[in-house]
C-alpha cells in the first residue's frame, strides 16, 4: 500500500514568515495529492490539491509543488498569519483511498 | 450552500452501550466515508460507501458498522464502544473514489 511521509510535524514561524511543509509518497499510481488545514475540533478543510499532470499550483499565500520523479511534493505558506495557524495533512491517492500524511502543526508567532 | 453535515457535534456514551453517529450531505455525491481521528494522529478510514456498495478497511472492528439508506445520509454504529474508541469521527464525501474529499466537522466521541 501507500505509504506518505510527511515533515517536519512541528513547524513555528514568525508572522510574515514562509512556512514549507513536505510530504513523500511511496505509489507511482498516485495522481492525485490534496492539502488539508484542520483547526482544533474541527474537520479537515481542504485548502489546495494538484494532479500529476502539473508541476505547480498556486492560489493566493499558497502554493503546491510537485516532483513525481522524486515522489514528493511541498505545501508553501507565504507572509503567514495568525490564522494560518493549524494542523495540516498532504495525502494521496491510490487504490480506493487517500493516505494521510501525519501532520504538520504550524504556529505562527505574531 | 452545498456541504457534509454531522450530528451531534459532541456524543457521550457508556463503556458498552450503543451509539449511532449522523452524516448527511447535501453535495449529491457518490461516496461516503468514515474516518476515525485519535489526538495528534492523522484520519483512518473506517470504511466507504460507493452508492449502495459498502467497502470495508481490513482493519475496522466487527464492532463498526454502518448504513446508508439514500444517497443523503450514511450512519455509524458502534455496537459496543470501548473506552478506545473515544476520538473525533470525521465523514466526507466525494463525486469518485479517488477524487476530491469533503469533510464534516466531526464528532467527537466520549466514552465513559
Amino acid at each position: 500500500g501507500e505509504n506518505v511521509e510527511q515533515h517536519p510535524s512541528t513547524l513555528s514561524v514568525q508572522e510574515g514568515d514562509s512556512a514549507v511543509i513536505k510530504c513523500t509518497y511511496s505509489d507511482s499510481a498516485s495522481n492525485y495529492f490534496p492539502w488539508y488545514k484542520q483547526e482544533l475540533g474541527k474537520g479537515p478543510q481542504l485548502i489546495i490539491d494538484i494532479r500529476s499532470n502539473v508541476g505547480e499550483k498556486k492560489d493566493q499565500r499558497i502554493a503546491v509543488t510537485l516532483n513525481k520523479t522524486a515522489k514528493h511534493f511541498s505545501l508553501h505558506i507565504t507572509e503567514t498569519q495568525p490564522e494560518d495557524s493549524a494542523v495540516y495533512f498532504c495525502a494521496a491517492n491510490t487504490g480506493n483511498q487517500f493516505y494521510f500524511g501525519t501532520g504538520t502543526s504550524l504556529t505562527v508567532i505574531p | 450552500d452545498a456541504m457534509v453535515i454531522q450530528n451531534p457535534r459532541y456524543q457521550v456514551t457508556q463503556f458498552g452501550k450503543p451509539v449511532t453517529l449522523s452524516c448527511s450531505q447535501t453535495l449529491n455525491h457518490n461516496v461516503m466515508y468514515w474516518y476515525q481521528q485519535k489526538s495528534s494522529q492523522a484520519p483512518k478510514l473506517l470504511f466507504h460507501y460507493y452508492d449502495k456498495d459498502f467497502n470495508n478497511e481490513a482493519d475496522t472492528p466487527d464492532n463498526f458498522q454502518s448504513r446508508r439508506p439514500n444517497t443523503s445520509f450514511c450512519f455509524l454504529d458502534i455496537r459496543s464502544p470501548g473506552l478506545g474508541d473515544a476520538a473525533m469521527y470525521l465523514c466526507a464525501t466525494s463525486t469518485l473514489v479517488r477524487d476530491t474529499q469533503y469533510f464534516g466537522p466531526g464528532t467527537r466521541l466520549t466514552v465513559l
